[in-house]
């Protein structure tokens, strides 16, 4: 079965700082990871994906996360926060092709950037 | 980009009268549908995938005849929540996938809707 973790509830920081969500997976096979951030009411906008090739992803509104294979860890990082920022972050992992294509979420983190 | 249209996005009804919530893929054919159930402030829990003219399959522990999943179409899926009741309510979410990869690698999300059973 897949599985993916969030350990962090909330995430605060303040605007112009970095910041970075966490997020481990559990799949077997080569995984296809995914982040998406969704403000209240709303449903997903997504962020960016890893299917292959390079480690560091690059995503939209200036994200970008890096695929860990021996650490099984795809954390989403942003060189400088805004106070737009702020909303709610999911992980999704899916299995690779062949295999169930339903996305699995993480918990999801709460990202508050203070002004 | 590819995008679903998800209504109503807020609803209210009486417990024990039905609601019914539909996803179109505007500009692609949604081979499969993923419908997801939220709660406050958590995570999204998949409750059904449907394929279009196939039976959907349920996730352990939603009830099928309470939960209702049409997919007649490849740009039209429904859910349909019979005899609601007020432990219904929460946001569902719809999650159409195409074969094409249009989308996010095949993923587009509906803007959720927000059901209340009073």
């Amino acid at each position: 079965a897949q599985s993916v973790a969030q350990p962090e509830d909330q995430v605060n920081v303040a605007e112009g700082n970095p910041l970075t969500v966490k997020c481990t997976y559990s799949v077997s096979g080569n995984p296809y990871l995914f982040w998406y951030v969704q403000y209240p009411n709303r449903g997903l906008q997504f962020l960016l994906k890893y299917i292959t090739g390079d480690n560091l992803v690059k995503g939209s509104y200036g994200f970008e996360a890096e695929f860990n294979k021996s650490q099984t860890s795809f954390h989403l990082k942003k060189p400088s926060a805004l106070v737009s920022d702020s909303a709610l972050y999911f992980c999704a992992v899916r299995a690779p092709a062949g295999s169930a294509r339903q996305l699995t979420f993480g918990s999801g983190t709460q990202l508050t950037v203070l002004p | 980009g590819a995008v679903v249209s998800q209504h109503p996005s807020r609803v209210i009804c009486k417990s024990g009268t039905s609601v019914k919530i539909e996803c179109r893929s505007l500009d692609f054919q949604a081979t499969t549908m993923f419908w997801y159930r939220q709660f406050p402030k958590q995570s999204l829990m998949l409750m059904a995938t449907s394929n279009e003219g196939s039976k959907a399959t349920y996730e352990q522990g939603v009830e099928k005849d309470k939960f209702l999943i049409n997919h007649a179409s490849l740009t039209l899926s429904t859910l349909t929540v019979t005899s609601a009741h007020p432990e219904d309510s929460s946001f569902y979410i719809c999650s159409a996938r195409s074969t094409s990869g249009a989308g996010d690698y095949g993923y587009t999300f509906g803007s959720g809707t927000r059901l209340t059973v009073v």
